[in-house]
């Protein structure tokens, strides 16, 4: 069975360019999840996906990030423009959601590490 | 969701058993509690969950008391494979997606 695919697997840019992310997550799984892990720091959720609709992005820099799950498969995570603190390993995840039962059982990709000068 | 406190850094050697609890005070009914594990430049891997009392598969064993305050993963003869960062999660939402919340972790250093 595939993984989780992302792409690109690393990524430098200059601080105030643009970016973006691609995520193919595992087929048939309906919820995919971006997360953002600084050195040192577990991953934080920026947003979570059920098919093509948004169930959590509290935590997502609405002014510099968004992110879009188009047909509820692929999805890519932008952020316009970057700061230096944005420098991080940008992991995707997706898991398949069981009726009536519980779903924490997600399969993550490489991530892409993005650094920030 | 319930916030979860857990050990920073654990040193161990080969061929040990090793015990990593994790408190969550505030668990709700609906909660289930996972364990995932991640080794350097990878995303976190899942290696158990449980509701309560024990869970054991290939991997782990997980123990849950019968008022779920904590929780404690147990990994047997461990080896410098297993070197590595845990995380314990505590969550579950309505709308049966798992919510997938992650804290610092514990650092488990598995020496010779």
């Amino acid at each position: 069975e595939a993984g989780v695919a992302q792409s690109p697997r690393y990524k430098i840019i200059e601080k105030r360019q643009s970016v973006a992310f691609w995520c193919n997550p595992i087929s048939g799984h309906a919820t995919l999840y971006w997360y953002q892990q600084i050195l040192g720091q577990g991953p934080k959720l920026l947003i979570q996906f059920q098919n093509n609709g948004v169930v959590d992005d509290s935590q997502l820099p609405k002014d510099r990030f968004s992110a879009e799950r188009l047909k509820g498969v692929d999805s890519t995570l932008k952020i316009q423009p970057a700061k230096l603190e944005d420098s991080a390993v940008y992991l995707c995840a997706s898991s398949f959601p069981t009726e009536g039962a519980m779903s924490t059982e997600a399969f993550f990709g490489q991530g892409t590490r993005l650094t920030v000068v | 969701l319930a916030k979860t406190t857990q050990p920073i850094s654990m040193d161990s050697y080969e061929g040990q058993e090793v015990n990593i609890t994790c408190s969550h005070n505030n668990i709700a009914t609906n909660d289930y509690i996972t364990w995932y594990q991640q080794f350097p430049s990878q995303g976190p891997r899942f290696i158990i969950q449980g509701y309560k009392t024990k869970v054991t598969n290939e991997v782990a064993s997980l123990f849950i008391p019968a008022d779920r305050k904590s929780s404690t993963l147990s990994l047997p003869r461990v080896s410098l494979s297993d070197t590595a960062v845990y995380y314990c999660l505590v969550g579950y939402d309505s709308s049966n997606t798992g919510k997938l919340i992650f804290g610092q972790g514990t650092t488990l250093q598995v020496k010779p």
